[in-house]
């Protein structure tokens, strides 16, 4: 799998759009940037995944560069429930075999949403 | 749908004894795994299933761990016998699985609460 760097920490104003950047230079044609977070004593939280356009669902959106080596995950309006750990996992698509669903978690980033 | 159903959710126990960890995956799911989080080595997948077998279990730290899946809404991961630096918090997660044609969703992955153990 493609390797990720994320930075260690960010904040953000409770209101305003988080931007979360992730480097995947790395990144082949057939992988996915799929996006989870964990919330302080919880299981992690799929969020959103896309391949090459942006997606967009009802918790955030996904910008993926046109050559694939970044992205940015957009919460549009933070809250300070999402306080959070945010992970960018590259990973392929299930395609029988053995290899499909073994997401490997990096350190991601720490997001803190304050008044 | 409840979710994935962990039990127990707090587990205090000694050294040299065996600790049981339980898991109910959403119901239709094939996929099953589980996880194991520290604050040293973050969070590692020990093992998951696929139709209830073991597809990989390449994670699991020794033979002091064992995990088993009898049947789609049921698994155990046991540890025998506990050590102290076996204390962290377990999760498991379920996925749907896309079937040959595979697809994205399989890694869609929906966790538990987790079970916090702790070995003394």
């Amino acid at each position: 799998d493609a390797k990720t760097t994320q930075p260690p920490s960010m904040d953000c104003a409770e209101g305003r759009a988080a931007n979360l950047p992730c480097n995947h230079s790395t990144i082949s044609g057939n992988e996915y940037v799929y996006w989870y977070r964990q919330i302080h004593s919880q299981g992690p939280q799929y969020i959103i995944h896309g391949l090459k356009n942006n997606e967009t669902n009802e918790m955030a959106s996904l910008i993926i560069t046109e050559d694939r080596k970044s992205s940015t995950l957009i919460l549009p309006h933070a809250t300070l429930r999402d306080t959070a750990v945010y992970y960018c996992i590259v990973r392929v698509a299930g395609a029988g075999g053995t290899s499909y669903g073994k997401l490997t978690f990096g350190q991601g980033t720490i997001l803190t949403v304050h008044p | 749908d409840a979710g994935v159903i962990q039990s127990p959710r707090h587990e205090v126990t000694e050294m040299g004894q065996e600790v049981t960890l339980r898991c109910k995956p959403i119901s239709g799911h094939n996929s099953l795994f589980w996880y194991r989080q520290t604050m040293m080595r973050g969070l590692e997948l020990l093992i998951y299933f696929n139709n209830n077998v073991p597809i990989d279990d390449s994670g699991m730290p020794e033979d002091r761990f064992s995990a088993k899946m009898p049947n789609a809404s049921f698994s155990t991961l046991k540890i025998q016998p506990s050590e102290p630096r076996d204390s962290a918090v377990y999760f498991c997660a379920s996925s749907p699985f896309p079937g040959l044609a595979g697809g994205a969703t399989v890694n869609e992955q929906f966790f538990g609460p987790g079970t916090r153990l702790t070995v003394l």
